[in-house]
Formats: structure tokens, sequence, C-alpha cells
């Protein structure tokens, strides 16, 4: 079983839906980040917690929010989906104990906006 | 300006070349530095960690210039499964890791 797991894997919505992804780990790991990928742009931080209280903003947070429901749990929420935010969604964890910081991904999961 | 910029790519090269990647970064307060691999549909995979002294892992060499704020991917004797895209990464201020756009690598026999 995968250590960050990631769902739905893939998910097809309709403009103006609400929509949830979820993200569990298993790793023990305190740090959890939400990241979007688009062909040409990379990986682009959307927010990131750093414990169950902690929730920062990354660089693209408009349009979504987060809930750090416990240390293993980490949800990305869109309020009302809209088709720009089409796009591949990764689930990461580190561990603020060692460094570097390695970043550990879930499998991902693959948002359409219709 | 992006915080964390690449070699667009993509990079097509034969069978046992050797091939670098570039990235610069903006933040000179960054603190870590990595070079993560992605294949096609999959999650990015940790490749190697960069350090100021440099390192080796068998055929991959990292390294990082603090000064001119750059780190390197250098890969020899190219393989066809190292075909993949290479993203670089860093940690930047506040602990957060922000990734470059990344470099395809493709490897032809």
């Amino acid at each position: 079983d995968a250590d960050v797991t990631q769902t739905p894997r893939n998910r097809i919505t309709k403009t103006g839906k609400r929509i949830m992804l979820e993200c569990s780990q298993t790793k023990g790991h305190d740090r959890m980040y939400w990241y979007r990928q688009d062909p040409g742009l990379g990986l682009r931080l959307i927010y990131y917690s750093f414990d169950v209280k902690d929730i920062n903003k990354g660089e693209i947070s408009d349009g979504y929010s987060v809930s750090r429901q416990a240390q293993a749990k980490f949800s990305l929420s869109l309020e009302s989906a809209i088709p720009n935010q089409t796009a591949l969604y990764f689930c990461a964890t580190s561990d603020s104990r060692t460094g570097p910081t390695e970043a550990f991904f879930g499998q991902g999961t693959r948002l359409t906006v219709v | 300006r992006k915080e964390v910029e690449q070699d667009p790519g993509p990079f097509n090269v034969p069978e046992g070349a050797t091939v670098a990647f570039n990235c610069t970064y903006s933040n000179s307060a960054s603190q870590s530095f990595f070079w993560y691999r992605q294949d096609c549909r999959k999650e990015p995979k940790l490749l190697m960690s960069v350090y100021s002294s440099g390192n080796e892992d068998g055929r991959f060499t990292a390294q990082l210039n603090r000064a001119s704020q750059y780190i390197s991917l250098l890969i020899r004797d190219s393989k066809l499964s190292d075909s993949a895209t290479y993203l670089c990464a860093v940690e930047a201020g506040g602990f957060k890791t922000i990734f470059g756009a990344g470099t395809r690598l493709f490897v032809k026999a």
C-alpha cells in the first residue's frame, strides 16, 4: 500500500460544483502539501501545513481551501470548480525532524472540470 | 521572475551520452536543494539531494553554486531508462518546497 494515498485518483466534475480531494499518510510526517501540475508549469504549491494547527497559503491558493483534520489527513477543496482548475493534483509529505527534507508524493488526482 | 527556473528542454540524446541540466533559484536564503525524477503520469520521486560540496550517485552528479544561485545535474552514460522529466526543487524561506517546471529527457537507442 502507498504511504501517501490520494482519493479519488480521477474525477470529472462540472463547473460550479464543490469538490474535495483527500490525502492520507502513514509515514508519520508532520508536514503536508498540496501541489497542482500543469504542462509546462511544473508543480505549483497551493497550500501547506506544518502541523494540525498550521495552514499556509502557497503560490496559487485562490479558489482553493484546505483542512488538516489530523496529522495524517490533509484535504483540498474547490468551493466552486472552474475549467482552469483542470490539472493533476499531488499531495506530498515531509518530516521536519530529518534534513534535508525530502518530499514524498501521493500518486496524484487527475481532475477535469467541464 | 519565477522562484525556481530550469532549462526548458526537451533534451534528446543518444544512449551513452552525457547530459547536464541547470536550475536557478531566486531566494538567496534557500537552505536545501533537490533533484526529483518524474516518469510520465507518475508522481515525482527524489533522485538526489544537492549538497554544497556536491554529491555523486553512480552516473549522477549534482552540484550547488550558492554564489550564482544555481544547481546542476549531470548524467553520464545515459540509458534508455533515464528518459523522464527531471525537476529541481528548492526549500525556500518558511520551509516550503518550490519546484521548477521540469526538463524532459529523451534517451534514444
